[in-house]
């Protein structure tokens, strides 16, 4: 079974400064790989995702993330902050073959600091 | 298009009362889920569909029912509320086996006292 692990529940970071928001998973097969973002109130929305090819995959609101096999991590990266970026970002991954379960982390709240 | 539609936008229950949460796309998905999502436990599946007809349980199951009659709708079933049930529910669609983006409600609050 898959299981995801965000270390971090809480990342305070300056305006403008970069940001890594860390993700590791775990799974005996092959897997897709996700990062959602939910603001206040609102449902979850797709950042980016990896299903195959180029490890480095970019999102929308100029997030990239890494996918690193040998680590078994995909850690969320943006070079420079904004005020709109404060939100929960959940990493998410789905065995390749099987059924339709999506396995979350526990998130990661992201406060950008004025 | 509405997207993924959610109702109601909050509830309170009272142990052992049931109730029905809706969730309607217009996006004709093929794929539809229920989630939950609790403090510090992220987003845990409950039910699932792969078609109108076609449900099968999640990873937390037990307490919910649902059902499939029509590709637009996937209603959330309480038979006999818990205080456990206390969550945040998320319904969720995609578009069929080969597109891997889901799209999400906007979520319905519920409170079991």
């Amino acid at each position: 079974a898959q299981s995801v692990t965000q270390l971090d529940s809480q990342v305070p970071v300056f305006e403008e400064a970069p940001v890594e928001l860390r993700c590791n998973y775990s799974s005996s097969v092959s897997v897709y790989l996700f990062w959602y973002v939910q603001y206040p109130n609102q449902g979850l929305q797709l950042l980016l995702k990896y299903l195959s090819g180029s490890t480095l995959v970019k999102g929308i609101n100029g997030f990239e993330a890494e996918f690193n096999k040998s680590q078994t991590s995909f850690h969320l990266r943006k070079p420079s902050v904004h005020i709109s970026d404060t939100a929960e970002y959940f990493c998410a991954v789905k065995e390749n073959f099987g059924n339709e379960k999506l396995t979350f982390g526990t998130g990661t709240r992201l406060t950008i600091i004025p | 298009n509405a997207g993924v539609t959610q109702t109601p936008k909050f509830q309170v229950l009272k142990t052992g009362q049931s109730m029905t949460l809706q969730c309607a796309q217009d996006m004709n998905h093929e794929y539809m889920s229920w989630y939950r999502q609790d403090p510090g436990m992220g987003l845990r599946l409950i039910h699932y569909s792969v078609g109108a007809g076609i449900t099968d349980q999640g990873e937390v199951p037990n307490g919910y029912n649902v059902s499939r009659s029509t590709t637009e709708d996937f209603p959330l079933r309480l038979l006999s509320a818990a205080p456990s049930q206390t969550s945040v529910y998320f319904c969720a669609s995609r578009q069929g086996l080969t597109y891997y983006e889901q799209y999400f409600g906007p979520g319905t609050r519920l409170t079991v006292t």
